[in-house]
């Protein structure tokens, strides 16, 4: 089966500095790969996804950049604010029999005033 | 109902107890799922179900069945429950066709003593 690796486990900021989230995943039938934002004692929520045949995908200040051959995905957040404190999970999941999402084991960032 | 609901938002349950956690969901989405959450560990998967009428073993699965008897409705059931499976239990639904994100539940915060 699917196997997602996230790191790092916590990140710490200051407001206004860029945070990146990187995920490697093992199997090469994955095709989707969403990431969600988890705020304290939330559920987790979908914040941008990318498929497999685009390398990069931006919303405001949030950006997914993927790499099929190096099986590998990023989540870049531009000029952090406090509110973006929260656990990011990613995820990877394909068609046909792998539609099961996986998910890795989340980052807890933390955004200093 | 509004999306995905679960039910009760927490319980604090005697080890040996059986115990059923409750999904509901009117998305029609074909796809349901539940994850246990622990700190350090992420979402874990626990059980799935692609379809009505299928269900499959996820990560975890031990102590733990499901049934999927409808679209709708995929409850979660501890039949013997046991101090480490205190955690907090989230259900989540998809649609299978095509790449999309999961919609996840509020969450069920269970403690076993």
């Amino acid at each position: 089966g699917e196997n997602v690796e996230q790191h790092p486990s916590t990140l710490s900021v200051q407001e206004g500095d860029s945070a990146v989230i990187k995920c490697t995943y093992s199997d090469s039938a994955s095709n989707y790969f969403p990431w969600y934002k988890q705020e304290l004692g939330k559920r987790p929520q979908l914040i941008i996804d990318i498929r497999s045949n685009v390398g990069e995908k931006k919303d405001q200040r949030i950006a997914v950049t993927l790499n099929k051959t190096a099986k590998h995905f990023s989540l870049h957040i531009t000029e952090t604010q406090p509110e973006d404190s929260a656990v990011y999970f990613c995820a990877a999941s394909g068609t046909g029999g792998s539609y099961i999402p996986t998910f890795g084991r989340g980052t807890s960032l933390i955004v200093h005033p | 109902i509004a999306g995905i609901t679960q039910a009760p938002t927490s319980q604090i349950l005697a080890a040996g107890r059986r115990m059923t956690l409750r999904c509901t969901q009117d998305m029609r989405h074909n796809a349901m799922y539940w994850y246990r959450q622990d700190l350090g560990l992420g979402l874990r998967l626990i059980h799935y179900s692609n379809t009505a009428g299928t269900t499959g073993k996820g990560e975890v699965p031990d102590g733990y069945s499901v049934s999927r008897a409808n679209t709708d409705d995929f409850p979660l059931t501890l039949a013997s429950a046991v101090p480490s499976q205190t955690s907090v239990y989230f259900c989540a639904s998809r649609l299978v066709a095509g790449d999309t994100e999961a919609f996840f539940g509020q969450g069920t915060r269970l403690t076993v003593v």
